[in-house]
């Protein structure tokens, strides 16, 4: 069965640069949720997007941006990168219509470094 | 806001023993319960969920749960532990079945010693 995809695997990007983080949801689903998750922590919610418009937010600083596209995929945007951005990077999507199961599906992650 | 609670950051069992994994939540309304397990440098699978009927659920890897709303409890359980069940496992909240995000614990890492 198809899983989210979420690319790159692994980014190192230097202080003050910019990173673009990808995910591709299951077929049908039409949530996705990203999420942020430092080192020994639980993850963190960051925003979610509903049919391509941002259903919730969380803890995503000013400098991260995200949108969801037409084909569902979603792209995490991070600038002026901080040490403290590195971190996993998850992606999860669900399908809110009538067969919602419930569960999220989470994506293998995106780890990013900054050095 | 709902959240969930998870008291023990580290728990060990002995191989074939017995294991628990406490959590606790607290929500609003009707609560929708998961747990989730993650390996090292790995994403988080789903194991099982709680959304309504039997207060025992089951899930995969004989992983099984039970929901106590006296309690406001979602403990994980396994009669006899395995060394590859040791990973770090979360408990998990939702408030409803739309759209919304899942919150979860701090994580307990769970230790199956040989």
């Amino acid at each position: 069965a198809a899983g989210v995809i979420q690319s790159p695997r692994h980014l190192i990007k230097e202080k003050r640069e910019t990173a673009t983080l990808k995910c591709y949801p299951i077929p049908r689903h039409d949530t996705v949720y990203w999420y942020q998750q430092g080192p020994g922590q639980d993850p963190q919610f960051l925003i979610s997007f509903y049919e391509k418009m941002q259903s919730d937010k969380g803890s995503i600083p000013d400098r991260f941006s995200a949108q969801q596209f037409s084909d569902y995929h979603s792209e995490l945007n991070m600038s002026s990168l901080e040490l403290g951005d590195s971190a996993l990077y998850f992606c999860a999507s669900s399908y809110s219509g009538r067969s919602n199961t419930g569960e999220l599906f989470f994506g293998e992650g995106s780890r990013l470094t900054v050095l | 806001a709902q959240s969930v609670a998870q008291p023990e950051d580290q728990v060990n069992v002995a191989e074939g023993n017995p294991l628990t994994v406490k959590c606790t939540y607290s929500v609003s309304g009707n609560p929708y319960l998961f747990w989730y397990v993650q390996y090292p440098n790995r994403g988080l699978q789903f194991l099982l969920k709680y959304i309504t009927g039997d207060n025992l659920v089951k899930g995969s890897y004989g992983f099984e749960a039970e929901f106590n709303k006296s309690q406001t409890s979602f403990h994980l359980k396994k009669p006899s532990a395995l060394v590859s069940d040791s990973a770090l496992y979360f408990c998990a909240v939702r408030d409803n079945f739309g759209n919304e995000k899942l919150t979860f614990g701090t994580g307990t890492r769970l230790t199956i010693i040989p």
